[in-house]
């Protein structure tokens, strides 16, 4: 089954920027989305399609995907970006959605 | 505004059986995708289960498949879980979320809409 493998944590002041990773077998050949969900909250889509941003969601997200390893990119972070992120694709390999294990964000 | 408003949750015991229901509104919930996706308590986001707007195309994740029954009623714009021979791994918040509309592999992620959730205990 496809695996997505994601830094269990990542720490940034605030102010700088935030880069967190996925990493999967040729992902660069995939779609992927990536979600933040607060503490006790349902989780809210910030990136889709590898670098899509809904409507809403602030400029200072960004995503990119290429090869073995997408990334979401949070530029001038805040405490409110403070979170679980999870990265998704779909497999058509196993025709199963895969979500990566999470990382979390602390802003110091 | 669109809306997904999950129900059903609660204790039940190993080797029993649950309802979940979703409730959608605010869009035509007849022509997207629809998936659960859980989340055992301090884990991370597990998929369960999606299915097609049409109910033609249906998909569960292994550890769930031959004991869960994903299906939806778009008359009454309502996605269910049936979860039968629950275990104790199944406990979890359970969310509904809504996929594009479209149908085929790719149209099942991209989730832009969750409900709040609702807890599943299984425990004797």
């Amino acid at each position: 089954s496809y695996v997505l493998t994601q830094p269990p944590s990542v720490s940034v002041a605030p102010g700088q920027t935030a880069r967190i990773t996925c990493g999967g077998n040729n992902i660069g050949s995939k779609s992927v989305h990536w979600y933040q969900q607060k503490s006790g909250q349902a989780p809210v889509l910030v990136v889709y399609d590898d670098s899509d941003r809904p409507s809403g969601i602030p400029e200072r997200f960004s995503g990119s995907n290429s090869g073995s390893t997408a990334t979401l990119t949070i530029s001038r972070v805040e405490a409110g970006d403070e979170a679980d992120y999870y990265c998704q694709v779909w497999d058509s390999g196993s025709d199963h959605v895969v979500f990566g294990g999470g990382t979390k964000l602390t802003v110091l | 505004e669109v809306q997904l408003v999950e129900s059903g949750g609660g204790l039940v015991k190993p080797g029993g059986s649950l309802r979940l229901s979703c409730a959608a509104s605010g869009f035509t919930f007849s022509r997207y995708s629809m998936s659960w996706v859980r989340q055992a308590p301090g884990k991370g986001l597990e998929w369960v289960s999606s299915i097609s707007g049409s109910s033609s195309d249906i998909y569960y994740a292994d550890s769930v498949k031959g004991r869960f029954t994903i299906s939806r009623d778009n008359a009454r714009n309502s996605l269910y879980l049936q979860m039968n021979s629950l275990r104790a791994e199944d406990t979890a918040v359970y969310y509904c979320a809504r996929g594009r509309d479209c149908s085929g592999g790719s149209c099942y992620s991209r989730n832009d809409y969750w409900g709040q959730g609702t807890l599943v205990t299984v425990s004797s």
